[in-house]
C-alpha cells in the first residue's frame, strides 16, 4: 500500500545543473500533479496531469517541464537550477470520480540549489 | 488575481479546548474545498472536505463551514490534542475537472498541554 513515492527525499544541486524527481503512484489515479512549497507558505501548483499523454501548466511552471507517458508515473524535470528553486516539492495524485477529489500526497523531496 | 488566504499565522490552544481555523477565498466559482493537515517534513494529509452546495460537514472531531455569503470557510476540532498540532492548509478547486487546488498560505495550530 505505497500511495504516493516520491525520489529522492533529498537533493543538492549545482546553478545550472538539471535533474528529474520522480514520482509514482499505485493507486490507478488519472490526475497527477506538481506543487512546490517554499518556507511559511502554502503550495503552488507547477505542472498537472488530467491522464497519459495530457499535462498542462499550473502557476509557476517556468524552469520545469513534466511528461505523463504511463498514468503511474509523473516526472518533474528541471532544466537548468536555479537558486529560486530551492524548495519542498511534493506530488500529487487523485480519483476523478465524483465521489471524491481528495488528493493524496507524497512525502516530498527537498530540494537545494546552490 | 483569485487567492485562497487565513486570517491567523498562528493559533495556539488548550489541550481539551476547541479550535477554530479560518480561511477567506476570493474565488466565487469555486466548487469544492479541502483541509489538510501538514505535520513537520511530511506532506499535506486529508481531513475533510465540503462541496459548494453544503454549509456544513462533519467528520471524526472535526466540522468544515462554508459560508458562501462572505467568502469563508473553517475549520473545526473538538477537544484539540497534542497530535492536532501541525500546519492546516485550505485549498479550493476552481477549475471543475482538472484536480489541481489552491492552496492558502497555512494557519500553525499549537496545542499546549
Amino acid at each position: 500500500n505505497a500511495g504516493v513515492t516520491q525520489t529522492p527525499k533529498f537533493q543538492v544541486l549545482k546553478t545550472g545543473q538539471s535533474m528529474t524527481l520522480q514520482c509514482a503512484q499505485d493507486m490507478n489515479h488519472e490526475y497527477m500533479s506538481w506543487y512546490r512549497q517554499d518556507p511559511g507558505m502554502g503550495l503552488r501548483l507547477i505542472h498537472y496531469s488530467v491522464g497519459a499523454g495530457i499535462t498542462d501548466q499550473g502557476e509557476v511552471p517556468n524552469g520545469y517541464n513534466v511528461s505523463r507517458s504511463t498514468t503511474e508515473d509523473f516526472p518533474l524535470r528541471l532544466l537548468s537550477a536555479a537558486p529560486s528553486q530551492t524548495s519542498v516539492y511534493f506530488c500529487a495524485s487523485s480519483f476523478r470520480g465524483q465521489a471524491s477529489t481528495e488528493a493524496f500526497f507524497g512525502q516530498g523531496t527537498r530540494l537545494t540549489v546552490v | 488575481g483569485e487567492s485562497v488566504g487565513l486570517h491567523l499565522p498562528t493559533l495556539s490552544v488548550q489541550e481539551g479546548d476547541n479550535s477554530i481555523i479560518n480561511c477567506a477565498y476570493s474565488n466565487s466559482a469555486s466548487d469544492y474545498f479541502i483541509w489538510y493537515k501538514q505535520e513537520s517534513g511530511k506532506g499535506p494529509q486529508f481531513i475533510i472536505d465540503i462541496r459548494s452546495n453544503m454549509d456544513k460537514r462533519q467528520g471524526q472531531r472535526v466540522t468544515v463551514l462554508l459560508n458562501k455569503t462572505v467568502k469563508h470557510l473553517s475549520l473545526q476540532i473538538a477537544a484539540t490534542q497534542p497530535g492536532d498540532s501541525a500546519v492546516y492548509f485550505c485549498a479550493e478547486n476552481s477549475n471543475g475537472g482538472r484536480r489541481a487546488l489552491t492552496f492558502g498560505s497555512g494557519t500553525r495550530l499549537q496545542v499546549q498541554p
